[in-house]
């Protein structure tokens, strides 16, 4: 079983849809959880970064973390053609100086006008 | 616009080639990384920097051979390369050297090799 399992799509919604991308994961140990967006020949841009269980929102997204299950998603609302993307979730355990960030495979995001 | 600026965009090199990857970044940040990302996969380590000391190297094959000069730069000195290290390179930096931080990504230097 992998560390980091999501779900690489591609996944295609129409406009002002929500959007739920998720992952799982099965080491216990990871306590920081990001989200990072990659437009087609660019590099991967921080989107949110959470810290434990619990929710944060910025704007049209949310961040979701559910240490019991696992399992962390993304929600994008009102979705827009410029969402569309790769979104990749990363992970590490409690801040120790292994400098590792674990990433899922990411999901393709297209979303049509 | 990326605060990770990757120098250049794009380079094409043949196997027996030397060239180099540049990254800079002014956020001040003290641990910076070199990633590898092939097509549809996610990146790779290969390199860590931190205070300007190499924290760790993940078995990577001595035809890269990365340089911190200063808290700012990051180089990666490349040499004698195979066609499968065609990626996309990816400099990343964060505050400190620590696992719970974020890492902010350049926009990378796609290497295709002949």
């Amino acid at each position: 079983q992998k560390e980091v399992e999501q779900d690489p799509g591609p996944l295609s919604v129409p406009e002002g849809a929500i959007v739920s991308l998720n992952c799982t994961y099965s080491n216990s140990a990871f306590q920081y959880f990001m989200w990072y967006r990659q437009y087609s020949r660019k590099g991967p841009e921080l989107l949110m970064y959470t810290y434990s269980s619990g929710n944060k929102e910025d704007g049209r997204f949310t961040a979701q973390v559910d240490k019991s299950s696992k399992y962390i998603s993304l929600f994008i609302r009102d979705s827009q053609p410029s969402d569309s993307a790769t979104y990749l979730c990363a992970m590490s355990d409690s801040g120790g100086s292994n400098y590792k960030l674990t990433f899922g495979k990411g999901t393709l995001l297209t979303v049509n006008p | 616009d990326t605060e990770v600026t990757q120098t250049p965009k794009h380079l094409v090199m043949g196997m027996t080639n030397k060239k180099s990857l540049k990254c800079e970044q002014h956020m001040g940040h003290r641990a910076m990384y070199w990633y590898k990302q092939k097509a549809k996969k996610p990146p790779e380590l290969m390199f860590v920097y931190s205070y300007e000391k190499l924290s760790i190297n993940e078995s990577v094959p001595s035809r890269f051979s990365p340089e911190c000069p200063n808290s700012s730069l990051l180089n990666l000195h490349l040499h004698a390369l195979q066609p499968e290290d065609s990626a996309l390179y990816l400099c990343a930096s964060s505050q400190q050297g620590f696992s719970n931080q974020p890492q902010h990504f350049g926009d990378g230097t796609r290497l295709s090799i002949l």
